[in-house]
């Protein structure tokens, strides 16, 4: 089974400024790991997702992210955040296997201000 | 890209009375399907898998006599609510795993907002 820490509720910032939203997890077995975007009232976006190979992966709208499988992290960061990247965001792990489940964070609210 | 089609993005309906909601993967063949409950400010908590033909699996704590899930094509999906009551009022999510790309290939509906008064 996996578990995933989102370890920010709610995350405040600048227009313009630089964002990072923290991802840990938890898995007895190899994992892929993704980010969601969720804007009110709407599914899920796929942002970016490691599942092997380069441990750092960019995503759409600018977003990257980076698997660090000593400290069990994959937090998403963008240099300049807009306006429109207001949103609900959350990580989300599934293991290697065919069948595993999505298991998600509980999400990171993040609100740009002007 | 693949297309996830959920319908309808908001109903609202009267307590005791049933309602439907469909999962169309629009492009490609979905042989499992997943259905999500959301609550207000919180994540998604997955209701039950279904597999194109068989029954679905339930996640502990699921009616699976109130929410009826149908996965009667390689295309389609269907959820419905029996006998809905206000505390049923959510948003629903469906997602469909597509046959190509296993390893990463799942794709999320927009949601439906069901209200029940």
């Amino acid at each position: 089974a996996q578990s995933v820490t989102q370890l920010d509720s709610q995350v405040p910032v600048f227009e313009e400024a630089p964002v990072e939203l923290r991802c840990n997890y938890s898995s007895s077995v190899s994992v892929y790991l993704f980010w969601y975007v969720q804007y009110p009232n709407q599914g899920l976006q796929l942002l970016l997702k490691y599942l092997s190979g380069s441990t750092l992966v960019k995503g759409i709208n600018g977003f990257e992210a980076e698997f660090n499988k000593s400290q069990t992290s994959f937090h998403l960061r963008k240099p300049s955040v807009h306006i429109s990247d207001t949103a609900e965001y959350f990580c989300a792990v599934r293991g290697e296997t065919s069948g595993s489940r999505l298991t998600f964070g509980e999400g990171t609210q993040l609100t740009v201000n002007p | 890209g693949a297309v996830v089609s959920q319908h309808p993005s908001r109903v609202i309906c009267k307590s005791g009375t049933s309602v439907k909601i469909e999962c169309r993967s629009l492009d490609f063949q979905a042989t499992t399907m997943f259905w999500y409950r959301q609550f207000p400010k919180q994540s998604l908590m997955l209701m039950a898998t279904s597999n194109e033909g068989s029954k679905a699996t339930y996640e502990q704590g699921v009616e699976k006599d109130k929410f009826l899930i149908n996965h009667a094509s390689l295309t389609l999906s269907t959820l419905t609510v029996t006998s809905a009551h206000p505390e049923d009022s959510s948003f629903y999510i469906c997602s469909a795993r597509s046959r190509v790309g296993q390893s990463g290939g799942i794709h999320f509906g927009n949601g439906t907002r069901l209200t029940v008064t």
